[in-house]
């Protein structure tokens, strides 16, 4: 079974513009959630998405934003970059995200603001 | 605020030792616990996972969890040198997220 997938893998971009990431799930997993990785803060929680809908979110500004499509892939999208969102950024699909579901990470997206 | 919290290492045990990971959590509405393995460049890679109280194994590696106590721990018995990596210590918490803590980094010297 193919595990989690994002694109692009490596991404440079400059302040004030703006990102999106992809990320498809392992077949059959419906949640897909986000996170942040940095050296600073560590892997931070940004947000779930489960049946196109956004179930859950962390402690992020609304600059930080996501989508689900109806094939459970999904989107995250950053704008008006700033130096600090240089980071890894991770998505990990689970079954349906309840509490006993394992998340399984993508290989992540390697984001750097100059 | 809830946290995980872990201590940061590094942690260096010799090939064949047991390495002993731990873990603490403020949130005692916490409902599971994950331990993740990350190498350095790669993202995290799920180990184990553990829902109630006493030991879970899988190989060489034990996870133990005391919700009294809102602890966990892992275990890495024969420890070799393909182990050195960043163990990851998260656990779902009441508000519904995975919560991580800082990592703990280990080295296995051969």
């Amino acid at each position: 079974k193919a595990g989690v997938t994002q694109t692009p893998r490596y991404l440079i971009k400059t302040r004030g513009q703006q990102v999106t990431l992809s990320c498809s799930p392992i077949s059959g997993h419906r949640s897909v959630s986000w996170y942040q990785q940095t050296p600073g803060q560590g892997l931070q929680f940004l947000f779930e998405y489960f049946s196109e809908t956004q179930r859950n979110k962390g402690n992020f500004p609304g600059r930080f934003s996501g989508r689900q499509f109806s094939n459970s892939r999904s989107e995250m999208n950053v704008s008006t970059l700033e130096l600090g969102d240089s980071a890894l950024y991770l998505c990990a699909s689970s079954l349906v995200g309840d509490p006993a579901d394992e998340q399984f990470f993508g290989p992540g997206t390697r984001l750097t603001v100059l | 605020q809830k946290e995980v919290e872990q201590n940061s290492g590094p942690l260096s045990v010799p090939e064949g030792a047991i390495a002993s990971l731990n873990c603490t959590y403020s949130d005692r509405g916490s409902q599971s616990f994950f331990w993740y393995r990350q190498y350095s460049g790669k993202s995290p890679e799920l180990i184990m996972s553990i829902y109630s109280n006493g030991d879970k194994e899988d190989g060489r590696f034990t996870a133990q969890l005391n919700k009294a106590s809102q602890y966990v721990s892992l275990l890495i018995r024969d420890s070799q040198p393909s182990d050195s990596a960043t163990y990851l210590c998260a656990s779902y918490d009441s508000a519904r997220q995975l919560t991580f803590g800082s990592g703990t980094q280990l080295t296995v010297l051969p």
